[in-house]
């Protein structure tokens, strides 16, 4: 157990619609990173949130949007979904220190199906 | 953001050590090189990382030849389990991305 939490766990949406996923990072961890994943593709990093604020951005679409809030969990949003955006969502948290690098941990994921 | 390439896929026999290699030639002095696996559609796992020395903990050692722009990851006893898609990623500081390349498919094999 990573000590990341990704829900849901699952989720099947129709195409057009919107979507929310959700992520706990592990306790005292700052920063926050989204990567997607599809089928038999590596990752993908979407954007990356240090405490509560956006510090790196990879190629997340304009209908893709993120958020941390202030007791550190994140969301990632999906609008007006397209069956192309079926993946897994990883979320992925890290400590931060400005003199030291730590290791990401990673959530689950979350498998989201359009249809 | 440096670049790392490594080999698509690997074998190794069960009981044996893998040994995974990976190229950073244009890695940066602040840059660490860090190595994460994925057994089928789950979260990566962090596995190891290290600047410029040898690293060993209780998944596998980590070699980092001394001008850093290649690197070797090692499980001395490779089981089953440790079938994976093995991730070499070079990462400065918490505000770089962390870039996951294609990595390396290792299959053991019994």
């Amino acid at each position: 157990d990573s000590g990341v939490t990704q829900t849901p766990k699952h989720l099947i949406t129709a195409t057009g619609q919107r979507v929310t996923l959700r992520c706990s990072p592990r306790s005292g961890d700052l920063s926050v990173y989204w990567y997607q994943q599809s089928l038999d593709q590596g990752l993908q990093f979407l954007i990356q949130y240090y405490n509560g604020e956006e510090r790196a951005k990879g190629n997340i679409l304009e209908r893709f949007s993120a958020q941390q809030f202030p007791d550190l969990h994140s969301e990632l949003n999906l609008s007006s979904l397209e069956l192309g955006d079926s993946a897994l969502y990883f979320c992925a948290s890290s400590a931060w220190t400005d003199v030291m690098n730590t290791e990401a941990f990673f959530g689950q994921g979350t498998r989201l199906t359009v249809v | 953001d440096a670049k790392t390439t490594q080999p698509t896929s690997m074998d190794c026999a069960e009981g044996r050590a893998a040994n995974l290699p990976c190229n950073h030639s244009t890695i940066s002095g602040n840059e660490y090189v860090y190595w994460y696996r994925q057994i089928h559609s789950q979260g990566p796992q962090y596995i190891i990382h290290g600047l410029k020395n040898n690293e060993t903990n209780e998944m596998a050692s980590l070699i980092i030849t001394e001008d850093r722009k290649s690197s070797t990851l090692i499980l001395p006893h490779a089981t089953l389990r440790d079938t994976a898609v093995y991730y070499c990623i070079a990462w400065g500081t918490s505000y770089d991305k962390v870039i996951f390349g294609p990595g390396t498919s290792l299959s053991v094999i019994p």
